[in-house]
């Protein structure tokens, strides 16, 4: 009931392609759905988040698009570029609950 | 400049010492996280803290133990009880959630 599911584990994208990272939930309850950008040796920084009242945000290259229905939602980075290659994580949390859940990451490398 | 230090960035330490890693925040918020991370299985919460003077175990709070006796600090103890402590771990801050976890850039530690 607590997990977020991330897939894939690694992806490899060449440059000016789309990169595509989804995640899956179980727990109805969650309502806030951030994800985070870790470049080697550092921490994680928040990237974009999204509640489920929208079914898609986009900021810049990076969109993320939510589907309620199927408890899922997925990161998409157009125009990927070799500065993106990172690893990413989605995360979850619940109104009331003062944690975060998060996937188990996808590392991405694009490609020049 | 507003942010979370971690220190030491790397640490060794022999089998069966206790070790402290230290977390200092200066961005005034009242939530405090320890996450440990290892490859292929994402971020896992050890424990967290929404005020001075209290804080509760995540998904991983066995060998380890915190405090938090000041709003900006919230060290770490891994004792020797943890099992396999060798990890990146990092410490994070946010106001009460819903809103960006601000992590730090992590210790790495090494228990031979």
């Amino acid at each position: 009931q607590q997990q977020v599911k991330q897939s894939p584990q690694s992806l490899i994208v060449q440059k000016g392609g789309i990169s595509i990272i989804n995640c899956a939930y179980e727990n109805t309850a969650f309502d806030y759905f951030p994800w985070y950008q870790q470049f080697p040796g550092k921490g994680p920084a928040l990237l974009i988040a999204i509640r489920p009242d929208v079914s898609e945000k986009k900021e810049g290259r990076f969109t993320i698009s939510f589907n309620k229905s199927a408890k899922q939602f997925s990161l998409h980075i157009m125009d990927s570029q070799p500065g993106d290659s990172a690893t990413y994580f989605c995360a979850a949390s619940r109104e009331g609950a003062q944690k975060l859940v998060f996937g188990q990451g996808t590392r991405l490398t694009i490609n020049p | 400049d507003g942010g979370i230090t971690q220190s030491p960035k790397y640490l060794f330490r022999k089998e069966g010492q206790n070790v402290t890693l230290s977390c200092e925040q200066n961005l005034n918020h009242d939530a405090m996280y320890w996450y440990r991370q290892d490859p292929g299985q994402g971020l896992r919460l050890i424990y967290y803290s929404q005020i001075v003077n209290d804080f509760q175990k995540g998904d991983i709070a066995e060998g380890y133990s915190v405090s938090r006796e000041k709003k900006e600090s919230f060290p770490l103890t891994v004792t020797s009880a943890q099992k396999n402590p060798t990890a990146f771990y990092l410490c994070a801050s946010s106001p009460l959630l819903p809103s960006p976890l601000h992590f730090g850039n992590g210790t790495r530690l090494t228990v031979t």
